[in-house]
């Protein structure tokens, strides 16, 4: 089965610090996803990437958060400073742009002390 | 931001029951689908919608998109131990590009 795969699967960092998560989508999908989840606020749309161009990232912090695609393997979600209300796992999902659904990878649980 | 209220929250049933959960929002949304996560893990797609009125299936699991595409259904029948998760709808608004907006999900505990 095709997968998509997301590193680490667990971070525990600093306050402070710099943190880089990345994320292989799956071969030939288009669209690519960064997703928060956390107790409170559920799943949360942060950025989405269509044939490697950002397509809105409304939902991410500007001042901190970035995502960037410098290959069609490649997404990449970077917090600087992270702070401990980062604390969340941090989901990438790709699909095919239209009405296909998305695969989810398995997620990095950032845990910011 | 745009709300999908999903109900029950939680689900405590046993083995064998017949369940069923909604997604409702304000919004009209032209594709609605259902996921399963478990713990540890990303959401898994079970179901995808794409037409008012839609009925479909996968295994023990009917899911339906609202006649007024304000809100969707989903019914497992026959449960069991492994249907243990959480369950989310998601939504793609009409003219929201493909962006997911997801529901507050489902929990649901089965007891043997």
């Amino acid at each position: 089965d095709a997968r998509v795969t997301q590193t680490p699967r667990h971070k525990v960092t600093e306050m402070g610090q710099e943190v880089t998560m990345r994320c292989q989508p799956i071969l030939g999908h288009n669209t690519v996803f960064w997703y928060r989840q956390t107790m409170m606020q559920g799943l949360e749309l942060l950025a989405y990437f269509r044939n490697r161009a950002p397509l809105d990232d409304s939902g991410m912090p500007k001042d901190r958060f970035s995502a960037e695609m410098p290959d069609a393997t490649l997404a990449t979600l970077k917090i600087q400073p992270s702070e401990p209300r980062d604390s969340a796992v941090y989901f990438c999902a790709s699909g095919y742009g239209g009405n296909y659904g998305y695969t989810f990878g398995s997620g990095t649980r950032l845990t910011v002390v | 931001g745009q709300q999908l209220n999903q109900s029950p929250q939680s689900m405590f049933i046993q083995e064998g029951e017949d369940v069923s959960m909604n997604c409702t929002s304000s919004s009209i949304f032209n594709t609605w689908l259902w996921y399963k996560q478990e713990p540890g893990e990303g959401p898994v797609l079970l179901i995808a919608l794409y037409k008012a009125g839609e009925l479909t299936s996968n295994g023990r699991l009917t899911a339906q998109f609202g006649i007024t595409r304000k809100d969707s259904f989903l019914n497992i029948s026959a449960s069991i131990p492994s249907d243990v998760g959480i369950y989310f709808c998601a939504g793609q608004l009409a003219g929201g590009g493909n962006k997911l907006t997801f529901g507050t999900g489902t929990q649901l505990k089965v007891e043997l």
